[in-house]
């Protein structure tokens, strides 16, 4: 069965210091990851995904996300935080095989809060 | 949110009321995606249709109905079945998937459901 796990609930950083959201998936087949973010009582913002190719994925406002095989992770990642960076993110992932007919299974959201 | 609005923003719903909530896309996707949103429960499939005249229940079908009689609309009906259907719900929409591509899914700025 095709789950993400996003282990923290809540993420805590300064301003300016490097910012780290984990995610990990199972999925049957090739992983397609994709990342989102959430502000409040707005819709989903696209990030960035992971279709396939180099492990390190580079998206929207900085950010960026790590691809591990071996340990089953997609991290989502910025090398100095803002505070407007505050907000929900989404994990997500969707199963290669095709079956799914384009389904998307999310993790339960990390709250990231980043302090001035 | 581009492209995929929603209405109402804001929505009261009585007791044993049938309550209808709007989703237009003019994106040309062929999938549309309807998602229930909880705290802390992250997002869960309700509906999803990959062409018009055709859909598919999700994992939280019970008291939802839609309808896909056009391509660029999805409407979903709440109906008096569904026990607690206080929630935020949010619309998606994505090139519909073939082969072993994939694409991205984009969301609407989401409607907030109340029952009074």
């Amino acid at each position: 069965a095709q789950s993400v796990a996003q282990p923290e609930d809540q993420v805590n950083v300064a301003e300016g210091n490097p910012l780290t959201v984990k995610c990990t998936y199972s999925v049957s087949g090739n992983p397609y990851l994709f990342w989102y973010v959430q502000y409040p009582n707005r819709g989903l913002q696209f990030l960035l995904k992971y279709i396939t190719g180099d492990n390190l994925v580079k998206g929207s406002y900085g950010f960026e996300a790590e691809f591990n095989k071996s340990q089953t992770s997609f991290h989502l990642k910025k090398p100095s935080a803002l505070v407007s960076d505050s907000a929900l993110y989404f994990c997500a992932v969707r199963d290669g095989r095709g079956s799914t007919l384009g389904r998307l299974y999310f993790g339960r959201g990390t709250q990231l809060t980043v302090w001035p | 949110d581009g492209g995929i609005t929603q209405s109402p923003k804001y929505l009261f719903r009585k007791e044993g009321q049938n309550v209808t909530l709007s989703c237009e896309q003019n994106l040309n996707h062929d999938a549309m995606y309807w998602y229930r949103q909880d705290p802390g429960q992250g997002l869960r499939l309700i509906y999803y249709s990959q062409i018009v005249n055709d859909f598919q229940k999700g994992d939280i079908a019970e008291g939802y109905s839609v309808s896909r009689e056009k391509k660029e609309s999805f409407p979903l009906t709440v109906t008096s079945a569904q026990k607690n259907p206080t929630a935020f719900y949010l619309c998606a929409s994505s090139i519909r998937y073939s082969g072993s591509s994939t694409d991205t899914q984009y969301f609407g700025p989401g409607t907030r459901l109340t029952v009074l």
